[in-house]
């Protein structure tokens, strides 16, 4: 298992500004991810962030809007960059232990992200 | 991906067993079904995984048919705590390791 601490929880911030959320792990994990959940939804994956190489970003999600960067193997952080309404959400880090026969993420519990 | 479908909510009593159906009909051979459940205010939680029949552990029992084609995760005698989301993605097995979740299923359990 993992055991998974972000921060901030959650944060107001003012339109056009930027925010960057911490992700922290207890122990080296392979695969991390940044995904987001706007309120009453579910969760949409952002990227993939790898160690030592940039980030895979999904459709929809570019690199200067969601900046990620991973220095090791038990940290990443998401920068929302000029922020606007639309990117209030959850915004959660997630990671996959690696085991061979199970696909099992640890998810951290969340950054609460309010933009006015 | 095979795209999941699942009833967007379900009510039970505490003391139920609660079945909730998921719809998979595109699944590929390397598929893996997992269930997801998340509280509010957390992140989800992995429950339980399967490729075919029956899978069980300390929290739940998944059913998978031999077409695949959907999956059953059945919950025995619910209580209060129990009330989530529940999310039934279909996971590629291999190095990708991206999950695509579906809009989930709320379970509200009533005293």
């Amino acid at each position: 298992s993992a055991v998974i601490s972000q921060k901030p929880s959650r944060d107001i911030c003012q339109r056009g500004t930027s925010l960057t959320i911490q992700c922290q792990v207890d122990s080296q994990v392979t695969m991390m991810f940044w995904y987001r959940q706007q309120p009453g939804q579910s969760l949409t994956l952002i990227a993939t962030a790898n160690q030592g190489s940039e980030a895979t970003y999904e459709s929809g999600f570019v690199i200067d809007k969601f900046p990620i960067s991973r220095p090791n193997l038990t940290f990443s952080t998401l920068t929302v960059s000029n922020m606007s309404p639309e990117d209030s959400s959850i915004y959660l880090c997630s990671v996959d232990t690696g085991s061979v026969s199970y696909n099992e993420q640890f998810f951290g519990p969340g950054t609460r992200l309010t933009v006015l | 991906l095979a795209k999941t479908t699942q009833p967007i909510s379900m009510d039970s009593y505490e003391g139920q067993e609660v079945n909730i159906t998921c719809s998979h009909n595109n699944i590929a051979t390397n598929d893996y079904i997992t269930w997801y459940q998340q509280f509010p205010s957390q992140g989800p939680r992995f429950i339980i995984q399967g490729y075919k029949t029956k899978v069980t552990n300390e929290v739940a029992s998944l059913f998978i048919p031999a077409d695949r084609k959907s999956s059953t995760l059945s919950l025995p005698r619910v209580s209060l705590s129990d009330t989530a989301v529940y999310y039934c993605l279909v996971v590629a097995s291999g190095s990708a390791r991206q999950l695509t979740f579906g809009s989930g299923t709320q379970l509200t359990v009533l005293p």
